[in-house]
């Protein structure tokens, strides 16, 4: 059974810096494509970053390039999203996703973390 | 950037009856190579993660029910849920994933009259 579990939200100060996590299992992560999509209290979903297998290409959304910065551990099983200078518009549920090939479709998907930034 | 646009952004349906969901990209997601439109729906229930319905336009996803379907090619598409029943309510997502940067419409929040 695939499983997604993201880790690592939590309240933080504006200019301050998290760094998420998503735990896999149940697939060869190693062979697959993810990616982050968030989704702010009441509004709807953002993807915002994409890394391809074998860390060959990154993606981001242009509201978090420069900022953020998506990596993953295939001995790890893991996918890892550092974010800096956040922002209060970053505070969202955080989604880890995998796609099913290369360039397509999300089709598993973690239950989410929830990031705030605030004073 | 591919903008996805939906209409409309709420939809009241009876029981039984059909809702209809469109989304139009501001570009072409039809690859010509393949004749693949790039375009996914997904289905979002408070509280929960997006659920995948249909990818490739009109595929379903394995295990969705037979009255979800998707339809549409371009830049236009419509997701049609022919007989509504009461756990399809939910907020509702297309998905473009034809460039490198995945873009997501708005949202439909669809819900029962």
């Amino acid at each position: 059974e695939v499983q997604l579990v993201e880790s690592g939200g939590g309240l933080v100060q504006p200019g301050g810096s998290l760094r998420l996590s998503c735990a896999a299992s149940g697939f060869i992560f190693s062979s697959y494509n993810m990616n982050w999509v968030r989704q702010a209290p009441g509004k709807g979903l953002e993807w915002i970053s994409c890394i391809r297998s074998s860390s060959s290409a990154m993606f981001y959304a242009d509201s978090v390039r420069g900022r953020f910065t998506i990596s993953r551990d295939d001995a790890r099983n893991s996918l890892y999203l550092q974010m800096n200078s956040l922002r209060a518009e970053d505070t969202a549920v955080y989604y880890c996703a995998r796609e099913q090939g290369s360039g397509s479709y999300q089709n598993y998907w973690g239950q989410g973390t929830l990031v705030t930034v605030s004073s | 950037d591919i903008v996805m646009t939906q209409s409309p952004d709420s939809l009241t349906v009876s029981l039984g009856e059909r809702a209809t969901i469109n989304c139009k990209s501001s570009q072409s997601v039809l690859y010509s190579s393949n004749n693949k439109n790039y375009l996914a729906w997904y289905q979002q229930k408070p509280g929960q993660p997006p659920k995948l319905l249909i990818y490739w336009a009109s595929t379903r996803e394995s295990g969705v029910p037979d009255r979800f379907s998707g339809s549409g090619s371009g830049t236009d598409f419509t997701l049609t849920i022919s007989s509504l029943q009461a756990e399809d309510v939910a907020v509702y997502y297309c998905q473009q994933y034809y460039s490198s940067e995945y873009t997501f419409g708005q949202g439909t929040k669809l819900e029962i009259k």
